[in-house]
């Protein structure tokens, strides 16, 4: 089955910086990359998504990277705020694999004002 | 919009009781999934559906059980609780644009944070 890795899992700016989370798979067929945002005792929410016709996604300071050859996507935020601080996670899915994302094991954001 | 709903929101169990928690969503969504989340992991599949009368293991189904008798509703029963059950259990909705558009979205619950002691 899919396995996703997710690096690194914790990572804390200044504000107004940039970040960065990276993330492995390693099933070729998997071509749906979703990122989640996930506030503490919250519900994680989809913030974006890429799928594998698409190399480069971005949305307002959101953006999201994949390289299906190496099998790796990446989530970049610009600008931090500290309202970004939270847990991302990354996931992957196949087209056909109704209802299965494979979620990474997520990434702990710190934005220090 | 209610999206998707989960009870209770908290739960303690002892060792060796049973329970369901429930699951429903009012989107009218084919998929439905539930995943259960421990520090450091991620969330991980337990099981999940493709419509009505249809379910399928995931990742970590042992010690659980599902059923789909409708569209909206996806309860997860816990046959025999065992203290590795402790956990925060989300459930999760999604849709489909049709053969060639990969699955849409995952909706999830509020979730429900369950402690066996």
């Amino acid at each position: 089955g899919e396995n996703v890795e997710q690096h690194p899992s914790t990572l804390s700016v200044q504000e107004g910086d940039s970040a960065v989370i990276k993330c492995t798979y390693s099933d070729s067929a998997s071509n749906y990359f979703p990122w989640y945002k996930q506030e503490l005792g919250k519900r994680p929410q989809l913030i974006i998504d890429i799928r594998s016709n698409v190399g480069e996604k971005k949305d307002q300071r959101i953006a999201v990277t994949l390289n299906k050859t190496a099998k790796h996507f990446s989530l970049h935020i610009t600008e931090t705020q500290p309202e970004d601080s939270a847990v991302y996670f990354c996931a992957a899915r196949r087209s056909t694999s109704y209802g299965k994302l494979t979620f990474g094991q997520g990434t702990i954001l710190t934005v220090h004002p | 919009n209610a999206g998707v709903t989960q009870t209770p929101k908290f739960q303690v169990l002892k060792t060796g009781q049973s329970m369901t928690l429930q699951c429903a969503q009012d989107m009218n969504h084919e998929y439905m999934s539930w995943y259960r989340q421990d520090p450091g992991m991620g969330l991980r599949l337990i099981h999940y559906s493709v419509g009505a009368g249809i379910t399928d293991q995931g990742e970590v189904p042992n010690g659980y059980n599902v059923s789909r008798s409708t569209t909206e509703d996806f309860p997860l029963r816990l046959l025999s609780a065992a203290p590795s059950q402790t956990s925060v259990y989300f459930c999760a909705s999604s849709y489909s644009l049709g053969q060639l558009t990969p699955n849409t979205e995952a909706f999830f619950g509020q979730g429900t944070r369950l402690t066996v002691v």
